[in-house]
């Protein structure tokens, strides 16, 4: 059975500073990985994906994550964070189960931004 | 619409009563899916449509919980006689999976809080 662990429910940080978010997974198949962002009251937008190839994934809003099989981990990173980078952080692992991208999600990291 | 529309944004009925939540995904989208998100927790999958294909029911924590989907496009959550531990967001995403291209991300609509008085 597929899990995500990720292994902060919250990260606080200064504005400008770095931060990373710990995704890992455990799965016997291949898998497809996921950064989701969630605003408060909003769904979850994509942040970035990783399907196959370089093991490095660029995203959007300046976040990259990179895959490593090994560790069975797919962390996600920003070299600066702002303010409005605070929101809820999900990762989730995706396998193709009867033809289509079943997703399981982590429980999510909560990422407060400091001024 | 431009993103998965769902009604209404947020639903508050007593314990015991139906509710039935609604989701639009985006137009040309054959998969779909619903999920809950309890307070603090991820997200917890329910049920997946694709196409016309019989729908994945898999998640759906009781016989109180069942879905539809009406011509290949909206989808309806129902939940009866509604009990306590049903409140939290019902989230909807949809994406244009299927089995030649299974891989494709899922977009999400922005949820709708159930509260269970």
């Amino acid at each position: 059975a597929q899990s995500v662990t990720q292994l902060d429910s919250q990260v606080p940080v200064f504005e400008e500073a770095p931060v990373e978010l710990r995704c890992n997974y455990s799965s016997s198949v291949s898998v497809y990985l996921f950064w989701y962002v969630q605003y408060p009251n909003q769904g979850l937008q994509l942040l970035l994906k990783y399907l196959s190839g370089s093991t490095l994934v660029k995203g959007i809003n300046g976040f990259e994550a990179e895959f490593n099989k090994s560790q069975t981990s797919f962390h996600l990173r920003k070299p600066s964070v702002h303010i409005s980078d605070t929101a809820e952080y999900f990762c989730a692992v995706g396998r193709i189960s009867g033809g289509y991208n079943k997703l399981i999600f982590g429980a999510g990291t909560r990422l407060a931004v400091h001024p | 619409g431009a993103g998965v529309s769902q009604s209404p944004s947020n639903k508050v009925t007593e314990k015991g009563k139906d509710v039935e939540l609604r989701c639009d995904p985006i137009s040309g989208h054959t998969a779909l899916y619903w999920y809950r998100q309890s307070l603090g927790q991820g997200l917890e999958f329910l049920i997946y449509f694709q196409g016309n294909s019989a729908p994945d029911k898999s998640g759906l924590p009781s016989d109180r919980f069942s879905a539809e989907r009406t011509g290949g496009s909206v989808s309806t959550l129902t939940i009866q006689r509604t009990q306590q531990e049903d409140s939290a967001v019902y989230l909807c995403a949809s994406s244009n999976s299927g089995v030649a291209r299974p891989n494709q991300p899922q977009h999400f609509g922005d949820g709708t809080r159930l509260s269970i008085l």
